[in-house]
């Protein structure tokens, strides 16, 4: 079975700012990695995902996130953030080797103020 | 582009209903799910298809049950609506080993 924890359950953030949003994964297989956004009274949109290869990844919006895996963490992070980035943040894991299932953290509320 | 259309977007049923939620996508995928969405709890497995009436139970199965008569088509169905199950809605779509795609949910309300 796979885990995901999120660490920050909200983090607020000055507009043009860093910001980094903390996930870390528990799997006794080998997983694959996404990170996904979801707007207000929106579903969920797919940002940034980890396949293999080069373990730093890009998304959209200016988006990107590293693969550790001795640390089993898969962090994402934005150099400087827009107000339209306000959004909650789901990190997720499914396995390799044909699972189908994801398996998501409790997510991670980004609030950018001006 | 992909697209995953949920029936509702807002629902009000009363405790005791029979309640179908319905999903429809148009990739042809093979997978589909149904999640639940609730604050601090994240996205949590109700049940998921792998193929026209195959099914198999997710992380928190009890008091819902599916049905896919066609590729397309996947239901969710909550066979006696309680106060307990007033949530948030997702359904997702992929094709085998790819990425899942997401509807716009349906938030529905037990009372």
């Amino acid at each position: 079975a796979q885990s995901v924890t999120q660490l920050d359950s909200q983090v607020p953030v000055f507009e043009e700012a860093p910001v980094e949003l903390r996930c870390n994964y528990s799997s006794s297989v080998s997983v694959y990695l996404f990170w996904y956004v979801q707007y207000p009274n929106q579903g969920l949109q797919l940002l940034l995902k980890y396949l293999s290869g080069s373990t730093l990844v890009k998304g959209i919006n200016g988006f990107e996130a590293e693969f550790n895996k001795s640390q089993t963490s898969f962090h994402l992070r934005k150099p400087s953030v827009h107000i339209s980035d306000t959004a909650e943040y789901f990190c997720a894991v499914r396995r390799t080797g044909g699972g189908n299932k994801l398996t998501f953290g409790t997510g991670t509320q980004l609030k950018v103020e001006l | 582009d992909v697209k995953v259309t949920q029936s509702s977007r807002y629902l009000v049923k009363r405790t005791g209903e029979k309640v179908f939620l319905e999903c429809v996508q148009d990739m042809d995928h093979e997978n589909m799910f149904w999640y639940r969405q609730d604050p601090g709890l994240g996205l949590r497995l109700i049940y998921f298809s792998y193929d026209v009436k195959m099914k198999e139970k997710g992380d928190i199965p009890e008091g819902y049950s599916v049905s896919r008569e066609k590729k397309e088509r996947f239901s969710l169905i909550l066979e006696s609506a309680s106060t307990n199950q007033t949530s948030m809605y997702l359904c997702a779509s992929s094709s085998r080993g790819g990425t899942a795609f997401f509807g716009q949910g349906t938030r529905l309300t037990v009372v």
